[in-house]
């Protein structure tokens, strides 16, 4: 049973507009979140990642906010450019070395 | 910059086969991965090492086999290759054990089990 899920598949924005990523999990040991970006042919690259003790992390144009009490978290990307057009993994972590992905999201961003 | 690299990029190979799918890192990092990328099912670890020599099963280890005998060196083994192992396998590695470190990974292994 999938502990971290992105319950969308893909995501369609226009070029200079708002990417938001959403991605909920089930255990309440994580503590500890990342966002990865995959181009095809090559493997995930760390992105951004947030601390249970702060509800936002921001980097550049790229946003992580967490909502604990809902287990809820999601990446804000702003403003989106082609070259983020990618797959998108959330992971999560007990405070260990074990990191549990979700299934994806595939974002196209539009000229 | 952390540089992973497996061996291949593409391998096809036949049921029953043995495979071993090679994964090297260049940072001197304790922590190595394997993990296997499906559809709809994102990432999944399959073995850790924290160590040379040292091992732990990951969420679906059944069917492979790892070894570390170099700190750059992690390789998983298929001891007996079947169709439902057929998937994109990825490496990872990391520093420090049991702390919150990114993971870097490899370009992935496209691997086709005939």
């Amino acid at each position: 049973d999938q502990q971290v899920k992105q319950n969308s598949p893909s995501l369609s924005v226009q070029e200079g507009r708002i990417s938001i990523l959403n991605c909920d999990y089930t255990n309440s040991m994580f503590d500890y979140f990342l966002w990865y970006k995959k181009y095809p042919a090559e493997g995930p690259t760390f992105l951004i990642s947030i601390s249970s003790i702060k509800d936002k992390n921001e980097d550049g144009r790229f946003t992580v906010f967490l909502n604990k009490s809902a287990k809820h978290l999601s990446l804000h990307i702003v403003p989106s450019q082609p070259g983020d057009s990618a797959v998108y993994f959330c992971a999560a972590s007990p405070n260990d070395y074990k990191l549990s992905f979700g299934a994806g999201t595939t974002v196209t961003v539009r000229a | 910059d952390v540089k992973v690299t497996q061996s291949s990029r593409y391998l096809v190979k036949r049921t029953g086969e043995k495979v071993f799918l090679e994964c090297v890192q260049d940072m001197d990092h304790e922590n190595m991965f394997w993990y296997r990328q499906d559809p709809g099912l994102g990432l999944r670890l399959i073995y850790f090492s924290y160590d040379v020599k040292m091992k732990e099963k990951g969420d679906i280890p059944e069917g492979y086999s790892v070894s570390r005998e170099k700190k750059e060196r992690f390789s998983l083994i298929l001891e007996s290759a079947s169709t439902n192992q057929t998937s994109m396998y990825l490496c990872a590695s990391s520093s420090e054990s049991y702390s919150n470190q990114p993971q870097h990974f490899g370009d992935g292994t496209r691997l086709s089990i005939l």
